[in-house]
C-alpha cells in the first residue's frame, strides 16, 4: 500500500541558506500536517492543511512558510536557516480533518544546519 | 495549555517481563493515539483510543484509556527484544488531528 512520502530524505544546509522539503501524502488523503522533531525530544506540531486551505498552525517560526497544492501534495519552506532548525520533519496525512483513523506518518527529512 | 506526560522516561526491562507505560494528560480529549518510533525512523501507529474504557490488543502490546482520569495505559507483557522502541503518546483536543506528543517512553528490552 502506498504510504506518505517524503523528500529528500536528508538535507544538509549552511545558516542562512534555505530548504524546501516535499510531501507527498497517501493518496485520496487531502489533509496534511507537518510536525519538526529535534534530537531526543517529541514531535512538534507545525502546521496542517485541509483541502489545499490552511487549516491549523502551530508553533511554526515566520522563517518557514508552508502550502499545499491542486494535487494535495505539500512543501515546507525553510529560510535563513539557523542552527536550532536542525532536526527530523515529518509530514503526516489522513483523509478529512475529523478522522478515527490512525494518522500516517512519512518518513521524514533529517534537516542538518552546519 | 495541553500537556501530555508519560513515565517513566526510561525503562530498561528484561525478556519475558512485564510492564506498564503510562500518560496522563491535562485536557478533555477526544482521541489519543499510540506511536513507536526506532531511531532515526518514522513514527509507526499502534493504536488509537477513542473512548473512555477503550481497551486494543496488538500482539504483545494493550493499550487502555480512561477519559475521566485522563489516562492512557500501554501494558506489555512478555518482553520481547523487538520491542526495544521509543514509544510515544499523542492526545488530540481539536478533532483537527493537531497532536501533542507526550515526552516518549525510552524501552530497552536486554536478555
Amino acid at each position: 500500500a502506498a504510504g506518505v512520502i517524503q523528500s529528500p530524505r536528508h538535507l544538509i544546509k549552511e545558516k542562512r541558506e534555505t530548504a524546501t522539503l516535499k510531501c507527498y501524502p497517501i493518496p485520496r488523503h487531502d489533509t496534511v500536517y507537518w510536525y519538526q522533531q529535534g534530537p531526543g525530544q517529541d514531535p512538534q506540531f507545525l502546521i496542517s492543511f485541509y483541502e489545499k486551505m490552511q487549516s491549523d498552525k502551530g508553533s511554526i517560526p515566520d522563517r518557514f512558510s508552508a502550502q499545499q497544492f491542486s494535487d494535495y501534495h505539500s512543501e515546507l519552506n525553510m529560510s535563513s536557516l539557523e542552527l536550532g532548525d536542525s532536526a527530523l520533519y515529518f509530514c503526516a496525512s489522513s483523509s478529512g480533518q475529523a478522522t478515527n483513523e490512525k494518522l500516517f506518518f512519512g518518513s521524514g527529512t533529517q534537516l542538518s544546519v552546519l | 495549555e495541553l500537556k501530555v506526560e508519560q513515565n517513566p522516561l526510561f525503562l530498561s526491562m528484561q525478556e519475558g517481563k512485564n510492564y506498564t507505560i503510562y500518560c496522563n494528560y491535562s485536557t478533555t480529549s477526544d482521541r489519543l493515539y499510540w506511536y513507536r518510533q526506532d531511531p532515526g525512523k518514522s513514527l509507526e501507529s499502534l493504536f488509537v483510543l477513542l473512548s473512555n474504557g477503550a481497551v486494543k490488543q496488538e500482539g504483545r502490546l494493550m493499550a487502555s484509556l480512561d477519559t475521566k482520569a485522563r489516562l492512557s495505559t500501554l501494558h506489555i507483557t512478555a518482553a520481547v527484544h523487538d520491542l526495544s522502541a521509543t514509544y510515544f503518546c499523542a492526545v488530540d483536543i481539536s478533532s483537527g488531528d493537531k497532536l501533542t506528543f507526550g515526552t516518549g517512553t525510552r524501552l530497552a528490552v536486554r536478555p
